[in-house]
């Protein structure tokens, strides 16, 4: 079946702009998490939704950070007033249950010029 | 909350030798450890993962372990190639939460 989609895999934006990028899990998985990769480095984890319970915001790096996720489906993760620190690529993964292997999708690089 | 290191940063070695990665993490409830591959400008994939209640686990050329007193785990390439050169993430979910911690990662360089 399908993987885990992003869109869009690039994005150039100026600074001050707002992006949203859309991750698509794989049908049925109850689990989506967003991850912030800069060049070079690790994962950064940002966001984690479970079915319908309130999700761990803890990662998000400043308010100008936020996403959403309707039911068990589509997510969008919203970035306000983009900084040039806010240049990464943008991962999200999905998993059938919050303990087991993560899908994760081919990303979204977001330039901020 | 949960906190793992990883080490080294970055592993040089000829093809045909052996490679070994090393994660430790900090929550003692932490019960699934799987590693990913993440090769350049890819998505990271999993390739072996183990859970607390094994000491150790084998895929052909890649074994994990883990120590679970010492709260430390470990990959293990054997027979390294070219086409394993790649950034390699540890990660550990706490006991607490179901997020996974990620380490920060280890560049492999399988050289000929």
């Amino acid at each position: 079946g399908a993987g885990v989609s992003q869109s869009p895999s690039n994005k150039v934006t100026e600074k001050g702009k707002d992006v949203e990028l859309r991750c698509d899990p794989i049908s049925g998985h109850t689990a989506l998490y967003w991850y912030r990769q800069r060049l070079g480095q690790g994962l950064e984890f940002l966001i984690y939704f479970q079915g319908n319970s309130a999700p761990d915001k803890s990662g998000l790096p400043s308010d100008r950070f936020s996403a959403e996720r309707t039911g068990e489906s589509v997510s969008t993760l919203t970035i306000q007033r983009t900084q040039q620190e806010d240049s990464a690529v943008y991962l999200c993964a999905s998993s059938p249950g919050g303990a087991n292997i993560q899908y994760f999708g081919a990303g979204t690089r977001l330039s901020v010029l | 909350g949960e906190n793992v290191e990883q080490h080294p940063s970055t592993l040089s070695v000829q093809e045909g030798d052996s490679a070994v990665i090393k994660c430790t993490y900090s929550d003692s409830a932490s019960n699934y450890f799987p590693w990913y591959k993440q090769e350049l400008g890819k998505r990271p994939q999993l390739i072996i993962d183990i859970r607390s209640n094994v000491g150790e686990k084998k895929d052909q050329r890649i074994a994990v372990t883990l120590n679970k007193t010492a709260k430390h785990f470990s990959l293990h390439i054997t027979e390294t190639q070219p086409e394993d050169s790649a950034v390699y993430f540890c990660a550990a979910r706490g006991g607490t939460a179901s997020k996974l911690t990620f380490g920060t990662g280890t560049r492999l360089q399988v050289t000929l």
